[in-house]
């Protein structure tokens, strides 16, 4: 059972909207990613959270926009939806070990699809 | 810079045949590596790992994937295939060590199974 949970996971809106796709986990993780899956299935990282009042830019330039205010949630908002930001938005997380070092792995919501017509 | 390959966006093979899934990487420091796997309108999910120690590493599902210093590779592989087992594969890579952990994923592999 999912302990990383995203909403909406489809919504489809029209260009010039605002949104904002909710990501909370439930695992006390202080690290957390969105990932952008295009329809050709590459994972790019966007944003990543090292922990509350932490944000950074990822690989792939986006005109999104996070905030990370409390540690289990971390939403990403567009301000104006265009159909060019049409795509899967993955949320993942991950933690850390005593020693400030961890293992790797990510563990992953099922993701929001959205569509901007 | 570090960076994944996976060779054949699409593999297909009959039920019961085994599996091999291809995954390169470069890194200029010993890597973690990893494969996700990702079921129609799913998240990802972790399929196995490699940190350290034992280069060969067994999943879930039946896969395993073993870590070849010397070909930079880390294939996927399962005996015996299932129909289950039609799903999206993602090889990662992660050099990081501390603070957050980037992952660097190929594009994936789109696996079918014939009956």
């Amino acid at each position: 059972e999912a302990d990383i949970y995203q909403t909406p996971r489809y919504l489809v809106i029209g260009t010039g909207k605002k949104i904002t796709l909710e990501c909370s986990q439930t695992m006390g993780h202080d690290k957390m990613y969105w990932y952008q899956q295009d329809p050709g299935m590459e994972l790019h990282l966007i944003h990543y959270s090292y922990g509350v009042n932490s944000t950074e830019k990822g690989d792939l330039s986006s005109e999104s926009t996070v905030s990370r205010i409390r540690t289990e949630h971390f939403p990403l908002t567009l301000e104006s939806a265009r159909p060019s930001h049409t795509s899967q938005y993955l949320c993942a997380s991950s933690p850390s070990l005593k020693r400030g070092y961890n293992t790797g792995e990510l563990f992953f919501g099922e993701g929001s699809r959205l569509t901007v017509l | 810079a570090q960076s994944v390959t996976q060779l054949g966006s699409h593999v297909s093979v009959s039920e019961g045949a085994l599996v091999l899934l291809r995954c390169n990487y470069s890194s200029s420091v010993p890597p973690y590596l990893f494969w996700y796997v990702q079921y129609p309108n799913q998240g990802l999910q972790l399929l196995l790992k490699y940190t350290t120690g034992a280069t060969l590493v067994k999943g879930i599902n039946g896969f395993e994937a073993e870590f070849k210093k010397s070909e930079t590779s880390f294939h996927l592989t399962k005996p015996s295939a299932h129909m289950s087992d039609a799903a999206e594969y993602f090889c990662a890579v992660s050099l990081a060590r501390q603070g957050a952990q980037k992952l660097v994923f190929g594009q994936g592999t789109r696996l079918t199974i014939n009956p």
